[in-house]
């Protein structure tokens, strides 16, 4: 597509209940990182993935997410059981390869936990 | 522990003159900055960048500078225009882009005032 896709972009969702946000990249960037964003933050970097690999899960914040990409493509990161503290606003980006500046941001979800 | 410091949440410049935002970080390993800009509702959008070999880097009205010694950099904008007010957050990485992310300050929301 012309840009990185995500959805929803809303979502409010019942503490303790899981969630599940999609995002679709840049067709042939082939490196995909997720950021989220709470309220008065900066960016706090999750997960990135080259192809469908991601090399290192460390960056989630707990073991209540995970992620996974298919097809060298769409990515979907789910938060289980969540919390209040999960509510903010979810970013992904992707470039050609790990290039810094190649970076394109989606326009995010934004989750909210009541 | 933030690494990438924006200590200005906000900053109110008159149309027509400079703008200049500032960040300072903590990581001697940082190598490569770069500046992104983002609207409400939008995801960031990447404006300049610059590598730690070079201490000037301009691209039309921005500039950024840095100041590895002192472990800062800013960046001018000049003239200032309306289209200007957003969000602009400073990142910082070890590695161009790469597995680790990008670093984020908290931004700073510049507003330009006509």
């Amino acid at each position: 597509g012309a840009g990185v896709s995500q959805s929803p972009s809303n979502k409010v969702t019942e503490k303790g209940k899981d969630v599940e946000l999609r995002c679709d990249p840049i067709s042939g960037h082939t490196a995909l990182y997720w950021y989220r964003q709470s309220l008065g933050q900066g960016l706090e970097f999750l997960i990135y993935f080259q192809g469908n690999s991601a090399p290192d899960k460390s960056g989630l914040p707990s073991d209540r997410f995970s992620a996974e990409r298919t097809g060298g493509s769409v990515s979907t990161l789910t938060i289980q059981r969540t919390q209040q503290e999960d509510s903010a606003v979810y970013l992904c980006a992707s470039s050609l390869d790990q290039g810094g500046y190649g970076y394109t941001f989606g326009s995010g979800t934004r989750l909210t936990v009541v | 522990d933030q690494q990438v410091k924006q200590n200005s949440p906000s900053l109110s410049v008159q149309e027509g003159r400079i703008s200049i935002l500032n960040c300072d970080y903590t990581n001697s390993m940082f190598d490569y900055f770069l500046w992104y800009k983002k609207y409400p509702a939008e995801g960031p959008t990447f404006l300049i960048s610059i590598s730690s070999i070079k201490d000037k880097n301009e691209d039309g009205r921005f500039t950024v500078f840095l100041n590895k010694s002192a472990k800062h950099l800013s960046l001018h904008i000049v003239p200032s225009q309306p289209g200007d007010s957003a969000v602009y957050f400073c990142a910082a990485s070890a590695i161009r882009g790469g597995a680790d992310g990008l670093t984020f300050g908290k931004g700073t929301h510049l507003i330009i005032q006509p």
